[in-house]
């Protein structure tokens, strides 16, 4: 079965401060993994994918295989990252078949 | 270009009613899909779609029912409203091709009473 767990509903950070949003899944394959972002009044929508190693909007996210760990990371909080964060697994259902985890709502404190 | 549209963004129903929310995308995505949000449960996929003619369950998919005769609508269908679906409705479309992202609609907020 596929399982994707975000620990944190909540989190909460000052400006300027570190952030880690965890993610941690369950899967026998090789998987996809996903982060999605939602900002107030916005649609959902994707941030980043790990298959694309990219950084967008200052966020990095790694796939740690031994660890079965996506944490999403960002070095330098801004007011404007304050969002709901969905982290989201594709597997043997093809890649449009995602499992998102709870989700995590991220406060960033002026 | 809407990208993906949801109707409507607001229904109130009572027990045991049926109504359709619609989905509509312009973007000629192969794959559309229905998920359903709740608090603490993240987002739960519905119904999907992989194109005209062609749709499966998801993970939630009791109480629902969806066809897609057209690329472009992927109505869901809800046969006799409960209380246990009062629920935020997400549609979502996509490429078929792998790691293609969804594109998700505003959503439609259900209260059944």
């Amino acid at each position: 079965a596929q399982r994707v767990t975000q620990p944190e509903k909540l989190l909460s950070v000052f400006k300027g401060a570190p952030v880690e949003l965890k993610c941690n899944y369950s899967y026998s394959g090789s998987p996809e993994l996903f982060w999605y972002v939602q900002y107030s009044r916005q649609r959902l929508q994707l941030l980043l994918r790990h298959i694309s190693r990219e950084s967008i909007k200052g966020f990095t996210a790694d796939l740690n295989k031994g660890e079965t760990s996506f944490h999403l990371k960002k070095p330098f909080a801004q007011e404007e990252d304050s969002a709901m964060y969905y982290c989201a697994l594709s597997g043997d259902q093809g890649a449009q078949k995602l499992v998102f985890g709870q989700g995590t709502r991220l406060t960033i404190n002026p | 270009n809407a990208g993906v549209t949801q109707t409507p963004k607001f229904q109130v129903l009572k027990t045991g009613q049926s109504m359709t929310l619609q989905c509509a995308q312009d973007m000629n995505h192969e794959y559309m899909s229905w998920y359903r949000q709740d608090p603490g449960m993240g987002l739960r996929l519905i119904h999907y779609s992989v194109g005209a003619g062609i749709t499966d369950q998801g993970e939630v998919p009791n109480g629902y029912n969806v066809s897609r005769s057209t690329t472009e609508d992927f109505p869901l269908r809800l046969l006799s409203a409960a209380p246990s679906q009062t629920s935020v409705y997400f549609c979502a479309s996509s490429y078929s091709q792998a790691n293609s992202p969804l594109h998700f609609g505003n959503g439609t907020r259900l209260t059944v009473t």
